[in-house]
């Protein structure tokens, strides 16, 4: 079965300093991976994906990740965080024609 | 253009009534998927619908139940209402298998 992990409930960081929000998958197949963000009371607003190619991929707002196959891990970076970068963050996996399966989210705090 | 359009925003029920939440997806998506949003549950995918069929269905009960129009607008249903049945309820559109998803902002439905 497909799951996707995010081990951090909670990641501090002050602003200008780089960010990582980490996620795991585990899925039989090839995976789609995907980054959303979610603001209060909005839906999901998608960062990137990755789908095949180079293992780091470059999305919205200066965010990339890094796919990593043997570590079966996605992990969302920032080069140097901004307040407006507080927010509820979700990864995600699927297989070709399966359901997307979300992981439990990861609160980031950006402090001034 | 035009997102993708969630009505109505904010529902209140009473248990045992039926809700219909309704998603206009983005022009020319073919694909839209339900998702419920609870804090302690976190985002579980309810179906997805591709060209008027049901594609892939989760772990929910009967009293949820969905369908999709001919010009890909989608409905979700839920009757007899619980007090659990309390979330926002996201709606996402995809234009093709391995796209990113775009979200409605969600129908914030409270049973009571």
């Amino acid at each position: 079965a497909q799951s996707v992990a995010q081990p951090e409930d909670q990641v501090n960081v002050a602003e200008g300093n780089p960010l990582t929000v980490k996620c795991t998958y585990s899925v039989s197949g090839n995976p789609y991976l995907f980054w959303y963000v979610q603001y209060p009371n909005r839906g999901l607003q998608f960062l990137l994906k990755y789908i095949t190619g180079d293992n780091l991929v470059k999305g919205s707002y200066g965010f990339e990740a890094e796919f990593n196959k043997s570590q079966t891990s996605f992990h969302l970076k920032k080069p140097s965080a901004l307040v407006s970068d507080s927010a509820l963050y979700f990864c995600a996996v699927k297989t070709s024609y399966d359901k997307v399966i979300f992981g439990p989210g990861t609160s980031l705090s950006v402090i001034p | 253009k035009a997102g993708v359009t969630q009505t109505p925003r904010y529902l209140i029920k009473t248990r045992g009534q039926q809700v219909t939440l309704s998603c206009s997806p983005i022009s020319g998506h073919r694909s839209v998927s339900w998702y419920q949003q609870t804090p302690g549950q976190g985002l579980q995918f309810l179906f997805e619908y591709f060209s008027e069929t049901q594609r892939n269905k989760g772990n929910f009960p009967g009293r949820f139940s969905g369908r999709q129009f001919s010009n890909s607008r989608s409905e979700m249903n839920v009757s007899t209402l619980e007090l659990g049945d309390s979330a926002l309820y996201l709606c996402a559109s995809s234009l093709a298998e391995g796209s990113g998803y775009t979200f409605g902002s969600g129908t914030r439905l409270t049973v009571v």
